[in-house]
């Protein structure tokens, strides 16, 4: 059974730093590609990252050179590290492999 | 304009069909799009539901019900996602996706209201 685990997730002051992970089984890490996906309160899904099953990565413009996903093959776990984080990046953070399954998600609420 | 557009809200009686539509801007032609719908009810992660590209390319989420089907109104540039005999279970918010140029792009969703 697949199973996606989100944790990491804190109330962060504006400009800190903090590094999400999703501890993964029932598949290997390595073997899909695996996202990021968030959701702001009361409002709809948006695209954060993608890690390819080769390694290659993409990123949302509003993330792009503030947040870098990995992972851990040897973990079987997904990372999002965040820097830089602005009031507008509260939101659940949901794992995501391939499309169809989905982690709980993690809450990440930045205000000072 | 948004690269993906789903109205807001729709309601459907019991029993009755509901016809989702997820509209690509202009530019961005649907007939070169898998278009992905998932279900989302208060409280929840989103629920992968389907794949749709043509119905010798699609691909049903597990456990998923065949009253949910997709489809494509290639005039209209847009995915469709039919729910058939809709349940008070249906309420929920339903949103579509396409991968374009590397990233995951959301249409804002539509809430299903069951009256």
């Amino acid at each position: 059974e697949v199973q996606l685990v989100e944790s990491g997730g804190d109330l962060i002051q504006p400009g800190g730093s903090l590094r999400l992970s999703c501890a993964a089984s029932g598949f290997s890490v390595s073997n899909n590609f695996m996202t990021w996906v968030r959701q702001g309160p009361g409002k709809g899904l948006e695209w954060v990252s993608v890690i390819y099953g080769g390694g290659g990565t993409d990123y949302a413009d509003s993330v792009r050179g503030r947040f870098t996903i990995s992972r851990d093959i040897s973990k079987n776990t997904l990372y999002l590290q965040m820097n830089s984080l602005r009031v507008e990046d509260t939101a659940i953070y949901y794992c995501v492999r391939d499309y169809s399954d989905w982690g709980q998600g993690a809450l990440v609420t930045v205000s000072s | 304009q948004a690269v993906v557009t789903q109205p807001s809200s729709l309601s459907a009686s019991p029993g009755a069909s509901a016809s989702l539509t997820c509209t690509l801007r202009s530019g961005t032609n649907v007939v070169s799009f898998r278009i992905h719908w998932f279900q989302q009810k208060p409280g929840s992660p989103p629920l992968y539901l389907m794949t749709y590209n043509s119905d010798s390319d699609k691909r049903q989420g597990s456990g998923v019900p065949s009253r949910f089907s997709g489809s494509k109104d290639a005039s209209a540039n847009a995915g469709i996602l039919l729910i058939s005999g809709v349940q008070s279970e249906d309420e929920a918010d339903y949103y579509c996706m396409i991968w374009r140029n590397g990233a995951w792009v959301f249409g804002g969703g539509t809430k299903l209201t069951v009256l």
